[in-house]
């Protein structure tokens, strides 16, 4: 049972916009930041957003990430086939001393 | 460029320890965390632990711990991750992963992995 709440999957046609929702508490996601990450079958998870917003180099502008509260979600705009990956939130819990991530949620270009 | 290249797959008896590397290129080595994080199959992400490689201080997940024992060799650029006790339970794919942050930054806590090693899979089979 996952700390952090998570659609299992999602969809869209090309060119459409997917988002995806990271459910927390008081413990994580309220009071610390949100990070999300995409995993591509076979490989290694890839850093896509990090303290809520913010994108490393390289990662596109069509991505975007924000919070309230206690959920975050993350944003891809102008869906391509190369996005069908699973998405990871993660946030620290100071409760449970832990770096948790979500469940994931597999997105699929219909 | 920046990279983290880790060691081979391992297969191994119930009871067994494993230990796998991870090699650092392209940066200093010393200058930012290191993390482990591992995928059982089919299974989503569970991060165990880190090490500051500078000072070989390291913070371990309560369900890790007297179990994992994480080091680095400086001289060798390279940061190992041991677990003993192992069960089915513990096979997976071992990723470890740089904090994206230089440690003179670190906040007390992990944010976020901006390198991944390429992963090694251990496989706990009698």
């Amino acid at each position: 049972q996952s700390v952090l709440t998570q659609p299992p999957s999602a969809s869209g046609t090309p060119g459409q916009r997917v988002t995806i929702s990271c459910s927390g508490s008081s413990s994580n996601i309220a009071y610390n930041f949100v990070y999300w990450y995409q995993q591509l079958p076979g490989s290694a998870p890839k850093l896509l957003i990090y303290r809520n917003s913010q994108r490393p180099s390289g990662v596109p502008d069509r991505i975007s990430g924000s919070k309230s509260g206690t959920s975050a979600s993350l944003a891809i705009s102008g869906l391509r086939s190369e996005d069908e990956a699973n998405y990871y939130c993660a946030a620290w819990d100071d409760s449970l001393n832990l770096y948790v991530f979500g469940p994931g949620t597999e997105v699929t270009v219909l | 460029q920046v990279q983290l290249v880790q060691s081979g797959a391992e297969v191994k008896k119930p009871g067994a320890s494993v230990k796998v590397s991870c090699e650092a290129s392209g940066y200093t080595f010393t200058d930012y965390y290191l993390h482990w994080v591992r995928q059982a199959p089919g299974q989503g992400l569970e991060w165990m632990g880190w090490i500051n490689p500078n000072l070989g201080i390291t913070n371990y997940a309560q369900k890790f711990q007297g179990r994992v024992t994480m080091t680095r060799d400086t001289s060798m650029k390279t940061a190992f991750m041991a677990l003993n006790r192992l069960t089915s339970d513990d096979t997976a794919t071992y990723f470890c992963a740089r904090e994206r942050s230089p440690s003179e930054f670190w906040s007390g806590y992990p944010e976020a992995f901006d390198i991944w090693g390429q992963g090694t899979s251990v496989t706990v089979s009698s």
